[in-house]
């Protein structure tokens, strides 16, 4: 399979826990974007590398987030002292060449904190 | 104000019928257009791209109105693995999508 692949495919956590998601471009891909999906909403960015560089963060990214991409490759998202209000789905991207290319998504992330 | 507004419906349609669904968005410096599908509790999937000229992939048909700042979606003779929500997208600033809630179609037998 060389499409964009996530895990977890879902997360159970308590409030207050850490948690981490990984995921792995599509490889040729040079451009990585995480989103946040919450029921009956369409996805929201969250942030942006291209190679290793994280070039944007949306607002939408509490102090709590951290994303990195460390090799230009794989990529995680961590959130600290989860709160209720951060159960969505996290959507991973990736596309290749220059700007307006199509984003294509993995599978997702789906965290339920208790 | 949300960047980009579509009819939540749903549309309940039959089993070969033609349906359409619009878009508005609110950034006359938008650059690029698609639409996405998104099956429940699925990813969003890239079902076309939207040009300023009209495009045609089979039995779907984008338009883009810049003028207006408004797009469409056709699709003729709806089949039942149609059914689906559509996400109208707008790519603002080189790199994020900005979605629209989706638009749900259920076609029926």
């Amino acid at each position: 399979d060389t499409g964009v692949s996530q895990n977890p495919r879902h997360k159970i956590t308590k409030r207050g826990q850490n948690v981490t998601f990984r995921c792995d471009p599509i490889s040729e891909h040079n451009r990585l974007y995480w989103y946040r999906q919450t029921l009956g909403q369409g996805p929201e960015f969250l942030t942006y590398f291209q190679n290793e560089a994280q070039l944007e963060k949306s607002r939408l990214l509490s102090d709590r987030f951290s994303a990195e991409r460390p090799k230009g490759s794989f990529s995680t998202l961590e959130i600290q002292r989860t709160e209720q209000g951060d159960s969505a789905m996290y959507l991973c991207a990736s596309s290749s060449g220059g700007p307006n290319q199509p984003q294509h998504f993995g599978d997702g992330t789906r965290l339920s904190i208790l | 104000r949300k960047e980009v507004e579509q009819d939540p419906g749903p549309f309940n349609v039959p089993e070969g019928a033609t349906v359409a669904f619009n878009c508005t968005y609110s950034n006359s410096a938008s650059q690029s257009f698609f639409w996405y599908r998104q099956d429940c509790r699925k990813e969003p999937k890239l079902l076309m791209s939207v040009y300023s000229s009209g495009n045609e992939d089979g039995r779907f048909t984008a338009q883009l109105n810049r003028a207006s700042q408004y797009i469409s979606l056709l699709i003729r003779d709806s089949k039942l693995s149609d059914s689906a929500t559509y996400l109208c997208v707008v790519l603002d600033s080189g790199y994020a999508l900005n979605f629209g809630k989706g638009t749900s179609l259920l076609v029926t037998p």
